[in-house]
């Protein structure tokens, strides 16, 4: 099974800030990880597909980068709102896993 | 408006059983994979299974595999998930969610949750 380790596991940024999640992968998993915002008491949403895709309707303060086992969530000009829990996750193959998530503090 | 709006959960005993149901609306259901996804509250998003459209093909993670069964009705645009012999480990927010585009794993719209708790 491929496991993914975020990191860090928390971070505190500042409003205007840009921040970095990285995600690495086991085993090399091509471009197939996704990543997805939750928030406290919410669904998880889609943010970014396929590594660096933007889903429809994300703002364009986030983007996604990274192939083989290592990838990054970006996100600038930091606001308010995107005060959340980030998780990666890969569709490479089933079991699908997502790593355990990166607590975000603005 | 895409809805994905899960039923059945509730309070089991350990060795129980349970069926949740996911009722889709707001676009053509046959079409699309589907999943659950499950997270123990304050914990994370752990995958559970999927179905194919037309239920012909259902994979497992490793830790239901054996007592959990996906299943679906396209007639009824409506996804099932068949628990058995549950454990207090299988206590967690059950989600449904859609495979974004055909089989390829993640998902854009999920379900709102719901609460299985497994507990004598």
């Amino acid at each position: 099974d491929i496991q993914l380790t975020q990191s860090p596991s928390s971070l505190s940024a500042s409003v205007g800030d840009r921040v970095t999640i990285t995600c690495r992968a086991s085993q090399s998993i091509s471009n197939y990880v996704n990543w997805y915002q939750q928030k406290p008491g919410k669904v998880p949403k889609l943010l970014i597909y396929t590594a660096s895709n933007l889903q429809s309707g994300v703002p364009s303060t986030f983007s996604g980068s990274g192939s083989g086992t290592q990838f990054t969530l970006t996100i600038t000009s930091l606001q308010p709102e995107d005060s959340a829990t980030y998780y990666c996750q890969q569709s490479y193959n089933t079991p699908y896993s997502f790593g355990q998530g990166t607590k975000l503090e603005i | 408006e895409v809805q994905l709006v899960e039923s059945g959960g509730g309070l089991v005993q350990p060795g129980g059983s349970l069926r949740l149901s996911c009722e889709a609306s707001g676009f053509t259901f046959s079409p699309y994979w589907m999943h659950w996804v499950r997270q123990v509250p304050g914990k994370g998003l752990m995958w559970v299974s999927r179905i194919n459209s037309d239920a012909s093909s259902t994979t497992y993670a490793d830790s239901v595999r054996g007592r959990f069964t996906i299943s679906r009705d396209n007639a009824k645009n409506t996804l099932y998930l068949q628990m058995s012999s549950l454990t207090a480990d299988d206590t967690a927010v059950y989600y449904c969610a859609r495979d974004a585009s055909l089989w390829s794993g993640y998902y854009d719209y999920w379900g709102q949750g719901i609460l299985v708790t497994v507990s004598s």
